[in-house]
């Protein structure tokens, strides 16, 4: 059964250390996204990458980091740089940058705390 | 600079009765737009899309209504039912411009819809 897998659902992290979010596809999709969910704000981009080995920036890149060296993996890391990382982060993935019109097909989610 | 706009944060409807979900963008190179549905704790899932060469779009109880000039789209559930109560996003994209664009989705603040029974 294809779909996006992200871990952990759910994430406590202590203030000045960085946590990294898991994200996986078995879709064979081409290009992958990171969201972040606020209260009233909507969904958020952070990264995106539209090929392996390449990705770009989003409107709230300050504080992330990502990496893709495998095509169905796109992990997050939460730098302590991120002044407010408490939220609810969201994967995506889309068949090919030209296939948006499909929607993406997102992960179910992780709930990052700062505590 | 909020691109996507939905203005209004929760809506609540009466079982059977339509609900109207609205959304306003201001960049005009939009050509895509997209309606999804979340549930706490979830992911969103694909509702339905417009491409900005149609003004209207239907899929069973769904309908999204385009107005290019008024930069305006709207949702349409009829009937609606408790099931459908979730956070609606509405979501916008650069689909035939290329460059570096390509691909992305602008979201909306999103639109709690409540079905009462």
């Amino acid at each position: 059964d294809g779909g996006i897998t992200q871990s952990p659902k759910y994430l406590f992290r202590k203030e000045g250390q960085n946590v990294t979010l898991s994200c996986e596809q078995n879709l064979n999709h081409d290009a992958m996204y990171w969201y972040r969910q606020d209260p009233g704000q909507g969904l958020r981009l952070i990264y995106y990458s539209q090929i392996v080995n390449d990705f770009q920036k989003g409107d709230i890149a300050e504080g992330y980091s990502v990496s893709r060296e495998k095509k169905e993996s796109f992990p997050l890391t939460v730098t302590s740089a991120q002044k407010n990382p408490t939220a609810f982060y969201l994967c995506a993935s889309s068949d090919s940058p030209s296939q948006v019109y499909y929607g993406y097909t997102f992960g179910s989610g992780t709930r990052l705390t700062v505590v | 600079d909020q691109q996507v706009k939905q203005n209004s944060p929760s809506l609540s409807v009466q079982e059977g009765r339509i609900s109207i979900l609205n959304c306003d963008y201001t960049n005009s190179m939009f050509d895509y737009f997209l309606w999804y549905k979340k549930y706490p704790a979830e992911g969103p899932t694909f509702l339905i899309s417009i491409s900005s060469i149609k003004d209207k779009n239907e899929d069973g109880r769904f309908t999204v209504f385009l107005n290019k000039s008024a930069k305006h789209l709207s949702l349409h559930i009829v009937p609606s039912q408790p099931g459908d109560s979730a956070v609606y996003f509405c979501a916008a994209s650069v689909y035939h411009a290329g460059g570096t664009s390509y691909g992305k989705l602008t979201f909306g603040q999103g639109t709690i819809l409540t079905v009462h029974p």
